[in-house]
């Protein structure tokens, strides 16, 4: 089944504790990006990754961190989480920029 | 920058009902991406338009990108509970970025 995979679904932690997000994708997609949503926000970009070794900003990259060592895996890292981070995150992929496939979703809550 | 503009934010219909969600950008769109998110999940991918004047059509919701490039419409026809969620527009970032932007949403209630 086509899909892509985040892991946690949820998670709480504290401030300055660092984590990973992780995201996979299973249909060889090469543009993969990652997003974040709070009400009356909407959902705006954190980084994209056009290929493995190819990432860039996007909107909102303050705080934030990426690799694309593999096609399919694209980890949202944060080094030094803090409270204005806590959000729910969505990872996604696609051949081609718009036409994109969304993770379920992260709830993160950093205290 | 970029925006884009959802209209109405919200809004509440009775089954069977038609309606339209608009989506204005700020600037010529070259790529608009329609988008429908139930409550707390992910996106799902609904339509992609590109040419001005184009139309499409997913079983009984049509969108439509304006001649000028600048505005898009999102209607559904004769409106199901099963409708009911938050859609989202999309566009492709300007000059060579390949960065995506979206509106706000519209959270659509569908009563029956």
């Amino acid at each position: 089944e086509a899909q892509v995979t985040q892991n946690p679904r949820y998670l709480i932690t504290v401030t300055g504790k660092k984590l990973t997000v992780t995201c996979s994708q299973n249909m060889n997609h090469e543009y993969m990006s990652w997003y974040r949503q709070d009400p009356g926000l909407g959902l705006r970009q954190i980084y994209y990754s056009m290929n493995v070794e190819v990432t860039d900003k996007g909107d909102v990259p303050e705080g934030y961190k990426v690799s694309r060592k593999e096609k399919r895996n694209f980890p949202l890292i944060l080094e030094s989480p803090s409270p204005n981070q806590t959000s729910l995150y969505f990872c996604a992929s696609s051949f081609n920029r718009g036409t994109q496939y969304f993770g379920p979703g992260t709830r993160l809550t950093v205290l | 920058s970029q925006e884009l503009e959802q209209s109405p934010q919200s809004l509440i219909v009775q089954e069977g009902k038609n309606l339209t969600i608009n989506c204005t950008s700020s600037k010529t769109l070259y790529g608009l991406y329609w988008y429908k998110q139930k409550y707390g999940e992910g996106l799902i991918f609904l339509m992609m338009l590109q040419k001005g004047g184009e139309e499409k059509s997913h079983e009984k919701i049509t969108a439509k990108l304006d001649e000028k490039k600048q505005q898009s419409s999102l209607h559904i026809t004769a409106s199901q509970p099963s409708h009911a969620g938050i859609y989202l527009c999309g566009a492709d970032g300007q000059g060579g970025s390949e960065k995506l932007v979206f509106g706000k949403g519209t959270k659509l209630t569908v009563n029956p």
